[in-house]
Order: structure tokens, then C-alpha cells, then sequence
């Protein structure tokens, strides 16, 4: 099942701050984030993995609630290089790293 | 090489022909996926190599479409016979420890 994302889109002042959630109806090994500019290709944030192991992005930091089976991305003190459309792909560990997504969330930076 | 490559960039097609894509993946990673994002952003995925070996194939329409991960080769996506709703961006990314990194993506127009 595909993960659901909120909210479908966001509009921020530069140095403001963003929250990205993502929830799913199934157990997770694994959630990941991307972030896709028009035209692009998806680039990977961030990976946070069951057991708490986080490995991503430097000035992104995201949670994963295991029981509640979601996710959020926080962008703190946006830029305008943060817009872009956020996907969440979720793995529920079947070995393969076959990733999920859901609908995006659009998030549009304006100075 | 240290980044998915993937070709052609665009591809148009009449309805009926013949369509293929490549992909190199990044050398060393055992996981190729392949991806379609439609117009509306949503990314649905096709099917999953381990290797040379299909992992899983679950989001293929097997009717018209095939995929091959061959040793010493690029990666190939091919659809038989196009539609017009196979119009879409097809992305492949490849894995070797969980985070994809895509491909920049092969636009094909079915007209």
C-alpha cells in the first residue's frame, strides 16, 4: 500500500520552518526520503531504519516512529534551494530495498 | 561509472511501436529498480533486479513489457506495442545498501 503524505503542498518564507509527514498502513524495515526538482531526478535526504540507525542530509533530520509506522522530515530555516517535491518511500523489508512512495509533497521556498 | 545513466533521454513513439530503454547503473550495486512517474508526479514502480536475476516483477504489465538485466550489459526496459498511457518519465535507479540513486530519467511520448 502507498504511503500517504501530508500536507500535498507547503508554501514558506525563507528561514522559516517545514514539517513533511509520511504514514503507512504496513509494517516498515525502513523509510527513505527524496527530494525531486522539476525536471530532475529524485535525490536521496535521508534513510532511517527500524532499530533507530539514521543515516542522511545535514541540515534535514527526519523521525520514524516504529509502532505508529510514520514518518516526518523537518526542514529547519528553509532555503530557497529546499523547493522541490518530497517523496517518502517506505520498505517493508522484503531484502530488495523496493521502495514505496507516496503522492509527494510540494514545497515551494519563496524569498 | 558513479552515476546511473540512462538512455535515450526522450523517445517518442506512435501508438503500437516499439519502445526501449537502457540503464547503467552505478558500478558495484547489486539492485537495479526500475520506476514510472506519470504526470502526476506518483512514481509506480515496475520491477526489481538482484543482479542479473529478476527479484521482483510485480508492477510489470507482462503483456507489453519486459525488462532484462544481462551481465557485462546495460540494464534494458522494453515495451511491445505502446499505449498512450505508457507516456510517462521512466527512472532506473540501482542500490547497493539501500539508498536508490536514479537515473536523470527517459521521457517517452507515446502519440
Amino acid at each position: 500500500q502507498q504511503p500517504v503524505q501530508s500536507p500535498q503542498a507547503v508554501i514558506l518564507r525563507e528561514g522559516e520552518d517545514a514539517v513533511i509527514n509520511c504514514s503507512s498502513s504496513k509494517a516498515l524495515y525502513s523509510v527513505h526520503w527524496y527530494r525531486q526538482k522539476h525536471g530532475e531526478a529524485p535525490v536521496f535526504l535521508m534513510i532511517l531504519l527500524k532499530g533507530g540507525e539514521q543515516k542522511g542530509h545535514d541540515k534535514i533530520s527526519a523521525s520514524f516512529n516504529e509502532k505508529k509506522q510514520q514518518s516526518s522530515l523537518y526542514l529547519t530555516a528553509s532555503q530557497l534551494s529546499y523547493s522541490g517535491t518530497y517523496f517518502c518511500g517506505t520498505d517493508s523489508g522484503a531484502g530488495s530495498y523496493q521502495l514505496t512512495f507516496g503522492k509527494g509533497t510540494k514545497l515551494s521556498v519563496i524569498p | 561509472g558513479e552515476e546511473v545513466a540512462q538512455t535515450p533521454k526522450h523517445l517518442v513513439r506512435g501508438e503500437g511501436q516499439k519502445a526501449k530503454l537502457y540503464c547503467a547503473p552505478i558500478k558495484g550495486h547489486s539492485y537495479v529498480f526500475w520506476y514510472q512517474q506519470v504526470l502526476k508526479n506518483e512514481f509506480k514502480f515496475l520491477i526489481s533486479f538482484q543482479n542479473e536475476n529478476v527479484f521482483d516483477e510485480t508492477g510489470m504489465p507482462k503483456e507489453r513489457f519486459s525488462a532484462k538485466c544481462l551481465p557485462n550489459s546495460p540494464c534494458s526496459l522494453e515495451i511491445q506495442a505502446t499505449k498512450l498511457e505508457d507516456s510517462a518519465v521512466y527512472f532506473c535507479a540501482s542500490s547497493q545498501s539501500g539508498e536508490l540513486f536514479f537515473g536523470e530519467g527517459s521521457r517517452l511520448t507515446v502519440l
